[in-house]
């Protein structure tokens, strides 16, 4: 187990409704990452948090939202949702340091989400 | 733009016999680093190697083997005599340096849904 943590393991939510998913980061790591994984599809990268701001996003719409808190957990938050954002939700996190070396990002169980 | 095709979608093979998943990718940096990922049934991706752009010496860890090669752009995963418990799906993934602030986007491949009979 990586020791990233993701709650709640699955949800049901209709189209239009709001959502929030939340991840705690593994001991020592300081960036967090979302992604989104449809089905039978390889992760699709969402965005990234490091020092509670964001500093990267992919071709995600704005109703994707997030949060990182200074316990370098976070929260993703998605808006008005459509049928399409039904996938399973990876949050990872990873160590970023001043070399900028990209460490291995570790990943969570996931969120399932269904939008029905 | 930077993108990783794993052409094999599915393989099956039965317990014991070698298997080599091939994953191919693309990009512009000079720099770059290379990743595997195992997503067992339960979800999680689990990290299995990370190379870099400048190192192209393969690599054994226990059954399994990496072999880079820049000159064709692939880096492909050998697991010899396959167990059961390696019945899992397969990603490779790509990430340029960030740069100063920047984010660390993984860029995935499709995946390669291994099944390993007894």
């Amino acid at each position: 187990e990586t020791g990233v943590t993701q709650s709640p393991t699955h949800l049901i939510k209709t189209r239009g409704q709001q959502v929030t998913l939340r991840c705690s980061s593994q001991s020592g790591h300081n960036t967090v990452s979302w992604y989104q994984q449809a089905l039978g599809q390889g992760p699709q990268f969402i965005f990234q948090y490091y020092r509670e701001e964001e500093n990267g996003r992919g071709n995600f719409p704005p109703r994707f939202s997030g949060l990182q808190f200074p316990n370098y957990s976070s929260e993703l938050n998605v808006n008005a949702l459509e049928l399409d954002d039904s996938a399973l939700y990876l949050c990872a996190s990873s160590l970023y340091d001043e070399y900028l070396n990209p460490y291995e990002q570790y990943f969570g169980p996931g969120t399932r989400l269904t939008v029905t | 733009a930077q993108k990783v095709t794993q052409a094999q979608t599915e393989i099956s093979v039965v317990e014991k016999e070698d298997v080599t998943l091939d994953c191919v990718y693309e990009t512009r940096d000079t720099t770059y680093y290379l990743f595997w990922y195992k997503q067992p049934p339960s979800g999680e991706l689990v990290f299995l190697i990370r190379r870099n752009s400048f190192d192209e010496q393969n690599e054994i860890s226990g059954r399994y083997s990496w072999n880079f090669q820049k000159s064709t752009s692939s880096f492909n995963f050998t697991i010899t005599a396959s167990q059961v418990v390696d019945s899992a799906v397969y990603f490779c993934a790509l990430t340029r340096l960030p740069g100063l602030g920047g984010a660390q986007k993984l860029v995935f491949g499709q995946g390669t849904r291994l099944t390993i009979n007894p």
